[in-house]
């Protein structure tokens, strides 16, 4: 079946970049996802990329795809305290399938 | 408007309580879609609503029963719940069936007593 995986836990200090990764197992998916969620928040789609694609830029945040290796990544450049979050990376066809979710702390 | 609302933030109920928690969205999106979040777990899918007809239920226990009365409303009607059904409930929606692109709440907090 599907399957996501990512890391559990990154400390950046602020101002520094910060890369989250993710691999899955569903080639076939037509985007893959990355959602942030504060505490006590629902889940914010922060950002996404075309499975054709192999890099998004969006402002401070960057996704890489790797279709090969089925391994997707999103940089966020010039952390910032409000940066802290659990990102879940996410893919799939009519049900989302969703990573264990990456907590990041920004340290000041 | 880019949101969806769901009411109430936070709920207590008893095992015998019904309660309902309601969820609407303005941005035209004909799926909407009721998803269940433990503690420092991701969601998971409970059911999909796609213009309107029950689309997906992943196997989830009668005491959840959704109800959709139109495109831009969905609510989960609770009955019978039991402590372990205590979590965050996340209403979601997009534009087609299809879970591209979901635009989340910011949910429901219930605790069963």
């Amino acid at each position: 079946g599907e399957d996501v995986e990512q890391s559990l836990f990154l400390s950046v200090r602020e101002g520094d970049s910060s890369v989250i990764n993710c691999t899955y197992t569903d080639s076939s998916s037509t985007y893959l996802y990355w959602y942030k969620q504060e505490p006590g928040a629902g889940l914010q789609l922060l950002t996404y990329i075309f499975s054709n694609m192999d890099m998004k830029q969006d402002q401070r945040l960057t996704v890489l795809l790797n279709k090969k290796d089925k391994h997707l990544s999103l940089r966020i450049a010039d952390t910032q305290t409000g940066d802290s979050a659990i990102y879940f990376c996410a893919e799939g066809g009519n049900k989302l399938v969703f990573g264990a979710g990456t907590i990041l702390r920004v340290k000041s | 408007d880019t949101e969806v609302t769901q009411t109430p933030k936070h709920l207590v109920m008893g095992m015998t309580n019904k309660k309902s928690l309601k969820c609407e969205q303005h941005m035209g999106h004909r799926a909407m879609y009721w998803y269940k979040q433990k503690a420092k777990k991701p969601p998971e899918l409970m059911f999909v609503y796609s213009y309107e007809k029950l689309s997906i239920n992943e196997s989830v226990p009668s005491r959840f029963s959704p109800e959709c009365p139109n495109s831009s409303l969905l609510n989960l009607h609770l009955h019978a719940l039991q402590p372990e059904d205590s979590a965050l409930y996340l209403c979601a929606s997009s534009q087609k069936g299809d879970s591209e692109k979901l635009f989340f709440g910011s949910g429901t907090q219930l605790s069963v007593l």
